[in-house]
């Protein structure tokens, strides 16, 4: 089946910096991704949809200056921190959409953990 | 707007036990709904997914049923395994919502020997 990655899976940052999480996917293109948060026994907060060669579209409420998403190519989103602070720990988490037999679907990755401290 | 909600767990089972894991819905129109399980350390999977009223889901032993006058679609299994331990999550794409997906919290799932 197709395969989504994320890099890095953990990272512990200070307060104040930036930090970059990538989403690849490895055996398929990928015109459009999603970026989620999730919080502890929470479900999963849609952020943005990251479409390829155009600007993200952001839900309510996220800010799109602080989380800065850019989908250069059709196997590759970033998403990037700014300026992270504690209120930003959580666990963010990417899809990639792909046609299949039984319609679109989105593939999962792992999740990346990010602590600010 | 479009929500999803599910039972909370931990959801403890002894091996060979029946599961049931409830999901109910809100959105407009007829959505399209899912079944999601994350393993320990892994990605969300789809399990098993519904596109219209009374179609019913089925993967690995799992079954949903599309109700559309009960808004729900349960997750049920007849003999649960070790294996299945893992996180569950009920999820909805609504008509016209460009693929975007609503999810539950999320219910785990222990099974013990």
């Amino acid at each position: 089946g197709a395969v989504v990655s994320q890099h890095p899976s953990r990272v512990i940052c200070k307060s104040g910096t930036s930090v970059k999480i990538e989403c690849r996917s490895l055996d398929f293109q990928a015109t459009t991704m999603f970026w989620y948060r999730q919080f502890p026994k929470q479900s999963l907060m849609l952020m943005a949809t990251s479409n390829e060669g155009s600007k993200a579209t952001y839900e309510q409420g996220v800010e799109k200056d602080k989380f800065l998403i850019n989908h250069a190519s059709l196997t590759l989103s970033t998403l990037t921190v700014t300026s992270a602070h504690p209120e930003d720990s959580s666990f963010y988490i990417c899809s990639a959409l792909t046609g299949t037999s039984g319609g679109n679907e989105q593939f999962f990755g792992p999740g990346t953990r990010l602590t600010v401290l | 707007g479009d929500s999803v909600t599910q039972m909370e767990g931990p959801v403890t089972l002894s091996e060979e036990a029946f599961l049931t894991i409830n999901c109910t819905y809100t959105a407009t129109g007829y959505p399209s709904l899912f079944w999601y399980v994350q393993y320990p350390g892994e990605g969300l999977q789809l399990l098993l997914k519904a596109t219209k009223a009374d179609d019913k889901g089925s993967n690995k032993g799992f079954e949903a049923t599309y109700r559309k006058e009960t808004t729900s679609f349960h997750l049920e299994k007849g003999s649960v395994q070790v294996s299945d331990s893992a996180v569950y999550f009920c999820a909805l794409s609504s008509t016209g919502g460009g693929n975007k997906l609503t999810f539950g919290t999320g219910t785990q799932l222990k099974v013990e020997l």
